[in-house]
């Protein structure tokens, strides 16, 4: 069964400082898609960023960038320069190209950012 | 700007009362998904929907049904509310087929208390 795992529940970081948040997934595909999900208090989930398993290149939106390793199936999410508004829960998701519709989504991590 | 709405943010009812969660899209999305958010267990898919009038049962179908008459339109129905039911509801869309993994677009989350 195909399932993500985030095992950082809650996380801290200083205003202005990086911080990374981890992701594993099991799989047998060797084709899919992987993604960042942010939902502040607010709760409107947001889609950060979005990786294509089978391009070698880690995925970059802004302040956010990914280290997507697919042998060790790890897809860590970097945030540089923290700012408040980064405060906010955040889930990792995977999907398969074809055959399914939905998402699988992991646990979710707090990230609380300190001023 | 395109959107979800579900068409209450907060909602408490009685046990036993019959439950109608409202979402509605606007960006001509053929794939429309309930899921069930609760606090360490992440995102959990309830239903979801491929097609007016089509269904199809997703993780935790139990105690819910759910109806899409018109392709905008995705109502979750609880049809005998338990406490157990008291969670915060994600409605979601996205394209369908191969543009399916370009990302959900989520509405802003219904909290159902059940008293």
């Amino acid at each position: 069964a195909q399932t993500v795992t985030q095992s950082q529940p809650e996380m801290s970081v200083q205003e202005a400082e990086t911080v990374t948040l981890s992701c594993t997934y099991d799989t047998s595909e060797s084709d899919y898609y992987l993604f960042w999900y942010k939902q502040p208090p607010s709760r409107q989930m947001i889609l950060v960023i979005r990786q294509e398993a089978y391009k070698q290149q880690n995925a970059t939106e802004n302040r956010f960038s990914v280290n997507f390793q697919k042998a060790a199936k790890s897809f860590s999410l970097k945030i540089s320069d923290s700012q408040l508004g980064d405060a906010a829960m955040y889930f990792c998701a995977y999907k398969v190209p074809s055959g399914t519709y939905k998402y699988i989504f992991g646990t979710g991590t707090r990230l609380k950012v300190l001023a | 700007d395109v959107k979800v709405t579900q068409s209450s943010r907060y909602l408490v009812k009685r046990t036993g009362e019959k439950v109608f969660l409202e979402c509605v899209q606007d960006m001509d999305h053929e794939n429309m998904f309930w899921y069930r958010q609760d606090p360490g267990l992440g995102l959990r898919l309830i239903y979801f929907s491929y097609d007016v009038k089509m269904k199809e049962k997703g993780d935790i179908p139990e105690g819910y049904s759910v109806s899409r008459e018109k392709k905008e339109r995705f109502s979750l129905i609880l049809e005998s509310a338990s406490t157990n039911q008291t969670s915060m509801y994600l409605c979601a869309s996205s394209f369908g087929g191969e543009q399916g993994a370009r990302g959900y677009t989520f509405g802003s989350g219904t909290r159902l208390t059940v008293v």
